[in-house]
């Protein structure tokens, strides 16, 4: 119940295209959940969070949207650009637990110029 | 306002050594989570700290260990090193232990030859 999946696994896109990255939860508690890019050798860096009491939430390029009754949420990356090219993670947490984070297994994102 | 640092960046043990990585968080956080990244998976949580008090622990055996400090940095230990603990070694800090964002720096690089 604590896992989150997610997919696809791998994503090639061209420059300018949208980039939709999905992630599935079973645990109901969670009310936390963050995206995170991270880059080779570097440490994940916060992209843009949800709570579930919103359906979608922009910043910038990137979307995130929400279907708390199928307990799913997205990533949308908007005019995607070669700089964009990483492994992004979704994540979820409970209030109750902390901010201990659970990451999903990660998309690896190439945008092709 | 320098991010989440941490030390070393890379460090290679053999079988049944013992190793201690370190851990500062940004300026004015005082929760620190550990997460252990195995190549080409998401971050697996291993503690959480808040207020130098052990507020989480995952799925990890009693070989790990780890301790906060007054100033808010942290250490994690890890006992007779297998094979299987390469991997990366995160940290990451936010202002308090409720959900909100948390901070990754850009890990320790463990190998275990």
């Amino acid at each position: 119940q604590q896992q989150v999946k997610q997919s696809p696994q791998s994503l090639i896109v061209q420059k300018g295209g949208i980039s939709i990255i999905n992630c599935a939860y079973e645990n109901t508690a969670f009310d936390y959940f963050p995206w995170y890019q991270q880059f080779p050798g570097k440490g994940p860096a916060l992209l843009i969070a949800i709570r579930p009491d919103v359906s979608e939430k922009k910043e910038g390029r990137f979307t995130i949207s929400f279907n708390k009754s199928a307990k799913q949420f997205s990533l949308h990356i908007m005019d995607s650009q070669p700089g964009d090219s990483a492994t992004y993670f979704c994540a979820a947490s409970i209030g109750t637990s902390g901010s201990r984070l659970t990451f999903g297994e990660g998309t690896q994102l190439t945008v092709n110029p | 306002d320098a991010g989440v640092t941490q030390s070393p960046t890379h460090l290679i043990k053999t079988r049944g050594q013992h190793v201690t990585l370190r851990c500062s968080p940004i300026s004015g956080h005082k929760s620190v989570s550990w997460y252990q990244q195995v190549l080409g998976q998401g971050p697996q949580f291993i503690f959480q700290y808040y207020e130098k008090e052990e507020r989480g622990r995952g799925n990890f055996p009693d070989r790990f260990s780890a301790r906060q400090f007054p100033n808010y940095s942290s250490e994690l230990n890890v006992n007779a090193l297998l094979l299987g603990d390469s991997a990366l070694y995160l940290c990451a800090s936010s202002l308090t232990i409720t959900p909100q964002p948390q901070h990754f720096g850009d890990g320790t690089r463990l190998s275990i030859l």
